[in-house]
């Protein structure tokens, strides 16, 4: 059974450092990997989505990566901003069997940009 | 807009009381699913549909219903609630069951059972 893991739980920087993130699971065969951002009291946006042919998926200042033989992605932030707060969440999407497909999430890491 | 709404957003009831919480999207995606967020235990699924009529089990269904008779809405049913249920619920859906899509998520359903 997939098992995704995310170190720290929880990061606080000041404002314009550079900072990444971590996520690893355990069943290196893994369909894509997502990487969610969430806000209090709201629901789950997508930032990005990794394929598992891929290394690596860009958007703005992030950029994620994945190494599959490793078990792990990795989601940089680069010139953090006090918006960037927020609990970030890795999900790792595998076959589950009966020809369906399930998402793993990790915990999540807690992240708090300081003016 | 393309969204996923669940609706109430907010529910305190009481324990063995029955309910329904709703979720509809307007994508036309075929694949809709239903997981619950715990404080230290983060977001587990429920159930989960590929399809209008095609409905599984995820990794934490008991006490739970669903339904998928049409493919825009995904009602999850609480038939007899208890206190354990008390949690942060979260529709989801995707285009299909595949590999490459990626899930959008509704607002959640805080939902306290006394």
């Amino acid at each position: 059974k997939q098992e995704v893991t995310q170190i720290p739980a929880a990061l606080s920087v000041p404002e314009g450092e550079n900072l990444v993130l971590n996520c690893s699971f355990t069943d290196s065969a893994i369909y894509n990997l997502q990487w969610f951002r969430q806000d209090p009291g709201k629901g789950l946006t997508s930032l990005l989505l990794i394929q598992s042919s891929q290394r690596e998926q860009t958007s703005g200042r992030l950029n994620a990566s994945l190494d599959k033989s490793s078990g792990r992605s990795t989601l940089y932030i680069a010139a953090s901003q006090p918006g960037d707060s927020a609990t970030y969440l890795c999900a790792a999407h595998s076959y589950s069997g009966a020809g369906s497909y399930q998402l793993t999430f990790g915990k999540g890491t807690k992240l708090s940009v300081i003016p | 807009e393309a969204q996923v709404t669940q609706n109430p957003r907010y529910l305190i009831t009481v324990t063995g009381k029955k309910l329904t919480v709703t979720c509809s999207q307007n994508m036309n995606h075929e694949y809709m699913s239903w997981y619950r967020q715990d404080p230290g235990l983060g977001l587990r699924q429920i159930y989960y549909s590929m399809n209008v009529e095609v409905t599984d089990k995820g990794d934490v269904p008991e006490g739970y219903k669903v339904s998928r008779k049409e493919k825009r809405n995904f009602p999850l049913i609480l038939e007899s609630p208890s206190p354990n249920q008390t949690s942060l619920y979260f529709c989801a859906s995707q285009t299909s069951g595949g590999r490459a899509d990626t899930q959008y998520f509704g607002p959640g359903t805080r939902l306290t059972v006394l």
